[in-house]
């Protein structure tokens, strides 16, 4: 397995551009998460989704993010309108009921 | 709610001493406990889990955590650390219905030749 993938790598957008990052979890997990990472506040959990459906998006900052996962093999989070301070690393996780979180490389996104 | 606490922002050894990072957690019940360690520019990978059973957990890379309720604790530990641990270290806390994890802030390791 090729493990958790994300797209892309790195991301630089201007500020008020939409942002779209992606992730395909591992085959057979049934939890996907979103976390963000910043000097700042650390890891935060997003949003995530059991069998496909969001379970918690408490973590969620504004209405300008959003999160799918229209099938199992494959979610987005995607801000509109981005702002400088949404400036992270974005990471996606799954997991087997329990079994440990499986972490993608992250997606690191500037705004400017 | 649970919460875990990570006291050491940021420890320095020297390579071939021992380790012992600390992890403090806030939990009803029994907790999942767990592990992970980040390299610059990775993703975190998991370094050993605590479900039930014996309180001493092994992992990989020669890492072990022991789970002290008494204490609330769930310390990790390293006989001999490798230039190669130097990395940054954090403990998560889950409960028991559900796959939520909640990190502690890290501890970042850095390990003198």
């Amino acid at each position: 397995d090729a493990g958790v993938i994300q797209s892309p790598r790195h991301e630089v957008t201007e500020m008020g551009q939409e942002v779209t990052l992606r992730c395909k979890p591992i085959s057979g997990h049934d939890y996907l998460f979103w976390y963000r990472q910043t000097m700042m506040r650390g890891l935060e959990l997003l949003i995530y989704f059991n069998n496909n459906v969001p379970i918690d998006d408490s973590g969620m900052p504004e209405d300008r993010f959003s999160a799918k996962m229209p099938n199992a093999s494959f979610s987005t989070l995607k801000i509109q309108p981005s702002e400088p301070r949404d400036s992270a690393v974005y990471f996606c996780a799954s997991s087997f009921s329990l079994g440990g979180y499986t972490f993608g490389s992250g997606t690191r996104l500037t705004v400017v | 709610a649970q919460s875990v606490t990570q006291p050491d922002i940021h420890i320095t050894v020297s390579e071939g001493a021992s380790l012992e990072l600390r992890c403090n957690y806030s939990y009803g019940a029994t907790p999942y406990l767990f592990w992970y360690v980040q390299s610059p520019g990775q993703g975190l990978q998991l370094l050993l889990k605590y479900f039930s059973g014996d309180t001493l957990v092994q992992g990989i890379k020669g890492f072990e955590a022991e789970f002290k309720r008494s204490q609330s604790s769930f310390n990790l530990r390293k006989p001999s650390v490798h230039w190669s641990d130097a990395a940054e270290y954090f403990c998560a806390v889950g409960a028991q219905n559900t796959d939520k994890l909640i990190f502690g802030t890290g501890t970042r390791l850095q390990v003198f030749p």
